[in-house]
């Protein structure tokens, strides 16, 4: 069964600063990955999708590689604000369109 | 235009109530999902419907039921609700994978069901 890690589980940094967030999945066999961002008390918002053939995904201040085999995915945030205080979630799809999540990255950017 | 809308956002009940928490998409997806989000944050799945045929049953009590009356819909139905049932439940949608090879999901802004 697939398990999906995220660490840390809470990341607190001042402004400005280049941050990475990491996921780790048990099982390989992948068909793709995404990191969301939650807001408070609101829904899930897609960030990144990295198919199991890419290696990254870049999107503005984002980037997310992917490395299937050893079962690795990293968020990079370049020059953190306030604004992107969030947790911030992976999920791994596998290929019956079942998705796994983590629990999740509490992020806080302190200006 | 919302894409995946679900309603109500919040829904308090009295233990014992029935109810139901409606979902729809209109991207055109033909999978959808219910998953559950814990106090704790973490998000489960529940059930998926591919083409308004359940395909994903995860271990969820037989008081939950989808309900799936075309494509764009997926109802879920809570019988005898129970204290521990107070989450948050959000609806996502996505294609198929066959038919797609992005399969992005996307996400409702969820219901927050409190049970008193």
């Amino acid at each position: 069964k697939q398990e999906v890690t995220q660490i840390p589980a809470a990341l607190s940094v001042p402004e400005g600063e280049n941050l990475v967030l990491n996921c780790s999945f048990t099982d390989s066999a992948i068909y793709n990955l995404q990191w969301f961002r939650q807001d408070p008390g609101k829904g899930l918002t897609s960030l990144l999708l990295i198919q199991s053939s890419q290696r990254e995904q870049t999107s503005g201040r984002l980037n997310a590689s992917l490395d299937k085999s050893s079962g690795r995915s990293t968020l990079y945030i370049a020059a953190s604000q306030p604004g992107d205080s969030a947790t911030y979630l992976c999920a791994v799809k596998n290929n019956f369109n079942k998705f796994y999540f983590g629990s999740g990255t509490k992020l806080n950017v302190k200006p | 235009d919302t894409a995946v809308s679900q309603t109500p956002k919040y829904l308090v009940t009295q233990m014992g109530n029935d109810k139901s928490i409606k979902c729809e998409q209109n991207l055109g997806h033909d999978t959808m999902y219910w998953y559950k989000q814990d106090s704790k944050k973490f998000l489960k799945i529940m059930f998926s419907y591919n083409n308004k045929e359940l395909i994903i049953n995860e271990t969820v009590p037989n008081r939950f039921s989808p309900k799936s009356p075309d494509k764009a819909h997926l109802n879920l139905h809570i019988n005898s609700l129970e204290l521990g049932d107070s989450a948050v439940y959000f609806c996502a949608s996505s294609p198929s994978s066959r038919r797609k090879p992005r399969a992005e999901a996307f996400f409702g802004q969820g219901t927050r069901l409190t049970v008193v």
